[in-house]
Order: structure tokens, then sequence, then C-alpha cells
């Protein structure tokens, strides 16, 4: 069975420290991985990682994949209140032979970024 | 682009009784998801959809979970009779069947209490 695991699962710093969450995966025919933001409502998008070693970056965002140790990192810098947030990862999963892109999640890490 | 659509945001029922979700994907989108978020935990896909044909229910609990999604559209999902541990939130989310990319647009979700 395919797993995703997330670490740490909370997580409390004070606006402008910088944080690094994790993310570890098992998953058979691994094709890519997607980092979520979560707050009130819908999941949004932010990054999805298909090769080694090459960080994707978005403002205070990045992300980067070793498909070697099977981890994934989310960086934010210089952290917002606004980040306050759970940050999810998932990877395609293509058990049972289907290709269409069941998401499997990991449990989530819960961020707070304190004024 | 309208995003996914979901009604309600928020229902409570009490245990044994009924109720439905519904779901309005972006338009074009063929395939079509539903997740269970647990609080603390992920989402988990309940059931997906390719146009109106089923494509994955392996973790559906069909004694009392129901899905459809009539004419390749819009989705239903049904839960009969609900108990406690059905509190949670109910995802929906689409994505096109052409192209590489596995992001997965997710609507607001609809918060189930069962009490």
């Amino acid at each position: 069975e395919d797993k995703v695991v997330q670490s740490p699962l909370s997580l409390v710093v004070h606006e402008g420290d910088t944080v690094t969450l994790n993310c570890s995966y098992e998953v058979t025919n691994f094709r890519s991985l997607l980092w979520y933001k979560q707050e009130k409502k819908a999941p949004t998008f932010l990054f999805m990682l298909t090769s080694s070693g090459i960080e994707k970056k978005s403002g205070r965002l990045s992300s980067i994949l070793d498909k070697k140790e099977l981890f994934s990192i989310l960086n934010i810098t210089a952290t917002q209140t606004g980040d306050s947030a759970i940050y999810l990862c998932a990877a395609p999963s293509n058990a049972g032979g289907t290709s269409y892109g069941k998401l499997t999640f990991g449990q989530g890490t819960i961020l707070t970024v304190h004024p | 682009e309208a995003g996914v659509a979901q009604s309600p945001r928020y229902k409570i029922i009490e245990k044994r009784q009924s109720v439905a979700f519904w779901c309005n994907p972006i338009s074009g989108h063929a395939t079509l998801y539903w997740y269970q978020q647990i609080l603390g935990q992920g989402p988990k896909l309940l059931i997906q959809f390719q146009n109106n044909g089923v494509v994955d229910d392996s973790q559906l609990p069909k004694d009392r979970f129901s899905a459809e999604r009539l004419k390749g559209v819009d989705s239903t999902l049904k839960i009969q009779p609900a108990k406690l541990e059905d509190s949670a939130v109910y995802l929906c989310a689409s994505r096109p069947l052409a192209g590489r990319s596995y992001e997965q647009y997710f609507g607001p979700g609809t918060r189930l209490t069962v009490t």
C-alpha cells in the first residue's frame, strides 16, 4: 500500500522565522509529489515535483525532491501570520493499475505563525 | 474560470439520519474525486469517477455510502445511515483528463458533524 508521511505534525513559530516541512513517501511507480496549502477552505496547489534536485520556488516558498532517499522538503522563509495553515503533501498512486492520478496524502503539518 | 463548487458548506445531523452532498467540478474536467478528511488527518479518497464511470471505489464503505455522477458532470455523495465516525470534511476535486500534471482542483468542502 502506498504511504506518505509528514513531519513534524505541528509547528509553532514567530513571524520572520524560517521553517522546513518534511515529506517521505513509499509509492509504487512513483511519478511526482505535490504540495498543497489548506486554510479553512479548499486545499490550494503549491508545487508539483517530478525531478530530483531541482528546486521549485514561489516567493518565500521553495521545495525540492530527493528520489533516491524518497523525500521532499518545503521551506518557508521569513514566515508571516498568513502562512498559518495545514501543509499537505501527496503522491499520485497507480495502485491497482489505474493511471488516473488518485492522490495519497500525508497527514499534514499544522503550521502556526505568531506575530 | 470558475472553481469546484460544493454544497452545503456545513451540515449537522443525528446518527442514523441520511445526508447528501453535491459537487460541480470545473467545466471540462473529466475526472472527479470525493475525499474524506477527518480532523487531524490528510484527505482519504472515497471514490473516483472518469466521466460518469467509477474508476476506484475501493475505500468507499458501500454499506452506507453511495455516489453517482450522472451525465459525467455533477456528482452527489450520500451517507445513509450516518455514524458518529462519519464526522469529517468531505472534499470534492476535479482534474482534466489530458495533460501530465497530477494537480487536482479542490472545492471548499462540506463539514459534516454527526451527533
